[in-house]
């Protein structure tokens, strides 16, 4: 089946110490993204990649790196530099950046 | 940066009654989506329009790409239970980034 496989579902952070969220897509897609879901709240951009080794900044980068180093692959890294992790985040994918998005299961990231 | 205000923010309605919500751009977009999640799962994509006036039905679900190309439309008709949870819109203008509305809560008392 295809499709886009978040891990884990649920992560948890100390103080000062750094998280990588993982996102494979067999797809096939060539864009994807990252998106950060607080309660009650819509999705905000966190950083999006249109082309394998190549990513752009979202709406609220600071404090989160990416890589894409494969088509499939789109891993976030939740730095020690964001003070206020705690939220639901997605992964999505399109075939291209100007298709419909696809996302993931979701994340969810508590701090201890 | 562009907005998307998407209303109501939630509803509270009986089984079996239809619904309506929207949403409306301060800018023109060229694609509208619409989405729904359910409690701890990714948004799941409900219609994609492409076209102003565009009409487009996915079983009891039917949205609208206004002919403004401001705004777009999502009704439910007759809701059954799994019809909850939280519904989104989207709009792109051209190549830009994907808009997210705030989304509308919909929970429905049996």
């Amino acid at each position: 089946d295809g499709g886009i496989t978040q891990s884990p579902k649920y992560l948890f952070r100390k103080e000062g110490q750094n998280v990588t969220l993982s996102c494979e897509q067999n797809l096939n897609h060539d864009a994807m993204y990252w998106y950060r879901q607080d309660p009650g709240q819509g999705l905000r951009l966190i950083y999006y990649s249109q082309i394998v080794n190549d990513f752009q900044k979202g709406d609220i980068a600071e404090g989160y790196s990416v890589s894409r180093e494969k088509k499939e692959s789109f891993p976030l890294t939740v730095t020690s530099a964001q003070k206020n992790p705690t939220a639901f985040y997605l992964c999505a994918s399109s075939i291209s950046a100007d298709e419909k998005l696809f996302f993931g299961s979701g994340t969810q990231l508590s701090v201890l | 940066g562009q907005q998307l205000n998407q209303s109501p923010q939630s509803m509270f309605i009986q089984e079996g009654e239809d619904v309506s919500m929207n949403c409306t751009s301060s800018s023109i977009f060229n694609t509208w989506l619409w989405y729904k999640q359910d409690p701890g799962e990714g948004p799941v994509l409900l219609i994609a329009l492409y076209k102003a006036g565009e009409l487009t039905s996915n079983g009891r679900l039917t949205a609208q790409f206004g002919i403004t190309r401001k705004d777009s439309f999502l009704n439910i008709s007759a809701s059954i239970p799994s019809d909850v949870g939280i519904y989104f819109c989207a709009g792109r203008r051209g190549a830009q980034k994907l808009v997210f509305g705030q989304g509308t809560r919909l929970t429905i008392n049996p």
